[in-house]
């Protein structure tokens, strides 16, 4: 069964650039899209975007600017950086692998991690 | 892009059926056979239910389906059982991005 668990700080204060990572076992990182989702508090799920174990990438027009992520398949990882954050970037955030047929249905996610922009 | 709207809830008693719509524009449902459905339980990791308009990935009950017309997708849950109780949430790929819907939070009376 794969797994998925995102790892990071909790709290990180504005301006700064948050850096997630999410694990993956029981499965290979190969092969596979794997996402990156958030949802704040009281909205709807946003995707920020993808990265193919081989390194391409496409982000999130609306973020695109702050927006990198890149992948480790030694460590069966991959990693999530966003600058520059506003409040507004409170939310909890989720990995997710793409389904085999079409990356844009994901079919395993993390359990997610809250993730507060305070001063 | 503008987002995907849900009703923000609905119902249904053991044993019936409930429909959960999703509705879109002709650049992301409209334009693509590329909508899911996802089931979230508080605290628990969102389950996929069903991709590409009306497929259901393995183990997902047939009780589950989906169908699209037009701008506007369907979520449809037979033989409501009390573990359905969730937040249901249809997506869409609109291009160059994925977008959600606010969600609907189903309940088993």
């Amino acid at each position: 069964q794969v797994q998925l668990q995102e790892s990071g700080p909790g709290l990180v204060k504005p301006s700064e650039t948050l850096s997630l990572t999410c694990a993956v076992s029981g499965g290979s990182i190969r092969s596979y899209y794997w996402s990156w989702i958030r949802q704040p508090p009281g909205r709807r799920l946003e995707w920020l975007g993808f990265i193919y174990y081989s390194g391409s990438t496409n982000y999130n027009p609306s973020l695109k600017s702050r927006v990198t992520m890149s992948v480790d398949t030694s460590k069966n990882q991959f990693s999530l950086k966003l600058t520059s954050l506003t409040s507004a970037d409170t939310a909890i955030y989720y990995c997710a692998r793409g389904h085999s047929s079409s990356w844009v249905a994901f079919d395993y996610w993390g359990q997610g991690t809250l993730v507060t922009v305070s001063s | 892009q503008s987002a995907l709207t849900q009703p923000p809830s609905a119902s249904g008693s053991p044993g019936q059926s409930v429909t959960i719509s999703c509705t879109g524009t002709s650049s992301d449902i409209g334009a693509y056979n590329y909508v899911s459905w996802y089931q979230h339980h508080p605290g628990k990791a969102p389950k996929l239910i069903i991709y590409e308009v009306n497929k259901r990935p393995s183990g997902v009950p047939d009780r589950f389906s989906g169908s699209k017309s037009g701008n506007t997708a369907s979520l449809t849950v037979s033989g409501l059982q009390p573990e359905d109780e969730a937040a249901y949430y249809c997506s869409s790929y609109a291009g160059s991005t994925v977008l959600f819907g606010g969600g609907t939070e189903l309940t088993v009376l």
